[in-house]
């Protein structure tokens, strides 16, 4: 069965630190995955997909297929950056495909 | 474009009314999916529809909630009877198919309370 695991629910850190917003995945097929953000109260935006291996601002996320993980990092954490994350896997369906969406990782940094 | 739109934004009722939730999907966007978000079970797919046609409805809670897309630029989700569990976020977004790597585009939400 197609799953999208965030172990964490929250990830505090200070500003200036690294971040890492672990996402693992299960699915028999090929993956397609996504990260959206969600800041206070907003929609969710799309930061990246792993087919355009694009970093936007200033994250970027690494398909690692041998460990199933698509984890997010940013060398150094702004206060801007707190939010809440999500992974999502494309899964295919017999008509089109969905979004198969983790729990969610909020991200607080602090000064 | 001005993206997925969605009405209202917020809405106030007492239990036991109907609710309508109105959506309009990204001109050129064939698929269409209704979520609901809560603090406690995070982002759940309700619904999607692809070309105006129900594809998947396993994630619709109960039979008071129903979705229809009578065309390519507009859907509704009508939940009758309302009850206070029902107080979510609910979010529609829509995508263009054909591809796995088209990713969603997400409206602003409407942020739903029932007393």
């Amino acid at each position: 069965a197609q799953r999208v695991t965030q172990p964490e629910k929250l990830l505090s850190v200070f500003k200036g630190a690294p971040v890492e917003l672990k996402c693992n995945y299960s699915y028999s097929g090929s993956p397609e995955l996504f990260w959206y953000v969600q800041y206070s109260r907003q929609r969710l935006q799309l930061l990246l997909r792993h087919i355009s291996r694009e970093s936007i601002k200033g994250f970027t996320a690494d398909l690692n297929k041998g460990e199933t993980s698509f984890h997010l990092k940013k060398p150094f954490a702004q206060e801007e950056d707190s939010a809440m994350y999500y992974c999502a896997l494309s899964v295919l369906m017999e008509y089109g495909n969905k979004l198969v969406f983790g729990a969610g990782t909020i991200l607080r940094v602090k000064s | 474009d001005a993206g997925v739109i969605q009405s209202p934004r917020h809405e106030v009722t007492e239990m036991g009314q109907e609710v309508t939730l109105r959506c309009k999907p990204i001109s050129g966007h064939n698929s269409l999916f209704w979520y609901r978000q809560t603090m406690m079970r995070g982002l759940e797919l309700l619904i999607y529809f692809n070309n105006n046609v129900p594809i998947d409805d396993s994630g619709m809670p109960e039979d008071r909630f129903s979705a229809k897309m009578p065309n390519a630029s507009f859907s509704t989700l009508k939940i009758q009877p309302s009850e206070p569990r029902d107080s979510a976020v609910y979010f529609c977004a829509s995508s263009r198919q054909g591809a796995r790597n088209q990713p969603q585009h997400f409206g602003d939400g409407t942020r739903l309370s029932i007393l």
